[in-house]
C-alpha cells in the first residue's frame, strides 16, 4: 500500500471543466511534488513545495494551478485544459527538499483524459 | 547537468532468467542513486537505493552497486518472475543541487520489462 494517497482515481473533463486533484501524505515529509507522465515516459517535474512554499514551477502552464494548504495535503486545480494535458499525475512526497538522501514517496497517481 | 542514461527495452525474459537492466550516469561530486519501479496502472515505487561509492542497495532479489570508476548502478535479478514484468528507472539526485538542477531528482528513460512463464 502506497502511503501517498491521491483521489481520484480517474477522471474524465472536458475543456471547459474546472476540476481538483488532492494528495495526501502523513509520513511528516515537508517536500511535495507534482509529476505529469505519459505513458512508459519517465515522470516530469511540475510544482515543488518545501515547506508548504512553492519552491520550483517548471514553467506549467497557468491552466494548472497547484496549492498546499498545509504539510500533509497538496492540491492541483486544473481549469481551461487541452486534449494533450490528458495524461498520469503523479503525487510525491520527500523528507526534505533538496533532498540529497531523501528518496521521493509517489502515490498511484490520478489518470486524466481531457475531451 | 548531471543525466541518467539507460539501456532500451523492452526487454523480453522467461520466468528464472537472469535480469541485467543497465544504468550510466553523469553528475558532479557524489550523487545518490535509485531505482524506481513502476507496475501496470500504479505509481512509481522506491526498489532500492545508494548513496555513496561501492554501496550495494538490495530488495526483493534485486541488487545495484555505486561505481564510481565506471558512473553506473546496473540493476540485476539472479532469478524473474512474471511479477517483476513492469517498467523500471534508474535516478539520481545530485550532491550539488547548483549543478543538479535545484536538487531535483533526474530520471533515465526507463525501460520496460516483460517476464513470460
Amino acid at each position: 500500500d502506497t502511503e501517498v494517497t491521491q483521489t481520484p482515481k480517474h477522471l474524465v473533463m472536458g475543456m471547459t471543466n474546472k476540476k481538483s486533484l488532492k494528495c495526501e501524505q502523513h509520513m511528516g515529509h515537508r517536500a511535495m511534488y507534482w509529476y505529469k507522465q505519459k505513458a512508459k515516459k519517465p515522470p516530469e517535474l511540475m510544482f515543488v513545495y518545501s515547506y508548504e512554499k512553492l519552491s520550483i514551477n517548471e514553467s506549467v502552464p497557468s491552466r494548472f494551478s497547484p496549492e498546499c494548504p498545509n504539510s500533509s495535503l497538496l492540491n492541483l486545480h486544473l481549469h481551461a485544459l487541452q486534449p494533450e494535458d490528458s495524461a498520469l499525475y503523479l503525487c510525491a512526497s520527500s523528507r526534505t527538499f533538496p533532498g540529497h538522501f531523501s528518496p521521493l514517496h509517489f502515490g498511484n497517481g490520478t489518470r486524466l483524459t481531457v475531451t | 547537468g548531471d543525466s541518467v542514461t539507460q539501456m532500451e527495452g523492452p526487454v523480453t525474459l522467461s520466468e528464472e532468467a537472469f535480469l541485467t537492466i543497465n544504468c550510466t550516469y553523469t553528475a558532479t561530486g557524489y550523487p545518490s542513486l535509485f531505482w524506481y519501479v513502476q507496475y501496470p496502472g500504479e505509481g512509481l515505487q522506491l526498489l532500492l537505493k545508494a548513496t555513496k561509492a561501492d554501496d550495494k542497495g538490495s530488495n526483493k532479489g534485486f541488487e545495484a552497486t555505486y561505481r564510481k570508476e565506471t558512473t553506473s548502478f546496473h540493476l540485476e535479478k539472479g532469478s524473474v518472475q512474471v511479477s517483476d514484468s513492469a517498467v523500471y528507472f534508474c535516478a539520481l539526485t545530485g550532491a550539488f543541487a547548483i549543478y543538479n538542477q535545484g536538487g531535483k531528482l533526474i530520471f533515465g528513460q526507463g525501460t520496460e520489462l516483460s517476464v513470460k512463464p
